[in-house]
């Protein structure tokens, strides 16, 4: 079984429409992220909810909505995409405390034309 | 802010060879972690240092953690081309909730 599994793996979408991410963990975490890889792979942290609250939110355009139903989801949803949405989308889990590593799903690649 | 610097951001070596990756940050932290990415694949956890002087060995890969020069080293041995990857370290900030990742390591082993 997938630990951290996102869907879908690839998104290709038109300037100005809008899409979601899904992402669920089954290793009882209870922190989940969103992270953006760009083109030269540098990875960027976008939210990071605990239990279900939000408890980071970076300086990200409002267009990007994470929401989280309950602690094993956290799915991202965009509004009005844009070029330079396009990029690597990876989701990720964390056990509870620090001094754990993080298990990251296999990415979700978006690509906006 | 946190900022996790990595040297070099690429590395091209033969098989055979020896060779570190260095990772600085720029605040206090005693909690590191080092990632591996193969192309279009996700990232695999690959050791975490948790202490200062914390050593660890996988194989032909050795991190190590010196906290007061806020450096973390990986060591490749006798590289081989199986090791061909993106390596990241990742620092945990004060807070304990996020992870702050360098630009990662592009290493291809040549034969």
């Amino acid at each position: 079984d997938t630990a951290v599994s996102q869907t879908p793996k690839y998104l290709v979408t038109q300037m100005g429409n809008d899409k979601s991410i899904k992402c669920e963990q089954n290793l009882g975490h209870d922190t989940m992220y969103w992270y953006k890889q760009d083109s030269k792979k540098f990875l960027k942290i976008m939210f990071s909810y605990n239990n279900k609250e939000l408890i980071i939110n970076e300086t990200v355009p409002n267009r990007f909505s994470p929401k989280s139903p309950d602690k094993a989801h956290l799915n991202l949803h965009i509004n009005s995409l844009e070029l330079g949405d396009s990029a690597v989308y990876f989701c990720a889990s964390r056990g509870q405390g620090a001094r754990v590593e993080a298990f990251f799903g296999q990415g979700t690649r978006l690509t906006v034309v | 802010e946190l900022k996790v610097e990595q040297n070099p951001l690429f590395l091209s070596m033969q098989e055979g060879k020896n060779y570190t990756i260095y990772c600085n940050y720029s605040t206090t932290s005693d909690r590191l972690y080092w990632y591996r990415q193969d192309p279009g694949k996700s990232l695999e956890s690959l050791f975490v240092l948790l202490s200062n002087g914390a050593v660890k060995q996988e194989g032909r890969l050795m991190a190590s953690l010196d906290t007061k020069a806020r450096l973390s080293t990986l060591h490749i041995t006798a590289a081989v081309h199986d090791l061909s990857a993106t390596y990241f370290c990742a620092v945990e900030g004060a807070s304990g909730s996020r992870l702050t990742f360098g630009e990662g390591t592009q290493l291809t082993v040549n034969p």
